[in-house]
């Protein structure tokens, strides 16, 4: 079974420069979610998507942050223009059935945003 | 008050004893109880899952759960530099079908 996918693995880029994210979940997960997790601290959920449809964003800082998931399966975050405290590694990870109480989350492994 | 909280650590133990990783959460509408571990620079992947009350064991690892307290406990038993790594305590609402995660505990297994 092919794993969670993202891309790039690391980026590096200036303040106020825009970037994007790309993430394909594994086979047939209907839910997608894009966690940030700044160094020490645990991941902390930006958008959770079941399908194409938004399930919460409400910690998706929406000024500077977009995510969308076209056709209920892969998935973009952008961020424009990027800050300095957006440094952190982007998780994303997806579940089949996201209300049973054993489903687990499956990540990727993770794209590492370094801003200047 | 954070939703998920646990001891930071970083906690270090010899090889061969019993770690003890302790996690309290504040939403008494959460229904499942994760553990992942986290090696550095690594995702995070599922150790132990718990639901009910009491233990749950699976291999050296057991999971507690105390939802009257609302405490769940991660115990490693016999550790190994390998279990060396960050362990994040996840807490779902089955019903939002959303985790969410503490900041982790650094464990550190000295030979």
């Amino acid at each position: 079974e092919a794993g969670v996918a993202q891309s790039p693995r690391y980026k590096i880029i200036e303040k106020r420069q825009s970037v994007a994210f790309w993430c394909n979940p594994i086979s047939g997960h209907a839910t997608l979610y894009w966690y940030q997790q700044i160094l020490g601290q645990g991941p902390k959920l930006l958008i959770q998507f079941q399908n194409n449809g938004v399930v919460d964003d409400s910690q998706l800082p929406k000024d500077r942050f977009s995510a969308e998931r076209l056709k209920g399966v892969d998935s973009t975050l952008k961020i424009q223009p990027a800050k300095l405290e957006d440094s952190a590694v982007y998780l994303c990870a997806s579940s089949y059935r996201v209300q049973a109480t054993n489903e687990k989350l499956f990540f990727g492994s993770g794209t590492q945003l370094s801003v200047l | 008050q954070k939703e998920v909280e646990q001891n930071s650590g970083p906690l270090s133990v010899p090889e061969g004893a019993i770690a003890s990783l302790n996690c309290t959460y504040s939403d008494r509408g959460s229904q499942s109880f994760f553990w992942y571990r986290q090696y550095s620079g690594k995702s995070p992947e599922l150790i132990m899952f718990i639901y009910s009350n009491g233990d749950k064991e699976d291999g050296r690892f057991t999971a507690q759960l105390n939802k009257a307290s609302q405490y769940v406990s991660l115990l490693i038993r016999d550790s190994q530099p390998s279990d060396s790594a960050t362990y994040l305590c996840a807490v779902k609402n089955t019903n939002a079908g959303k985790s969410t995660f503490g900041d982790g505990t650094t464990l550190t297994v000295k030979p």
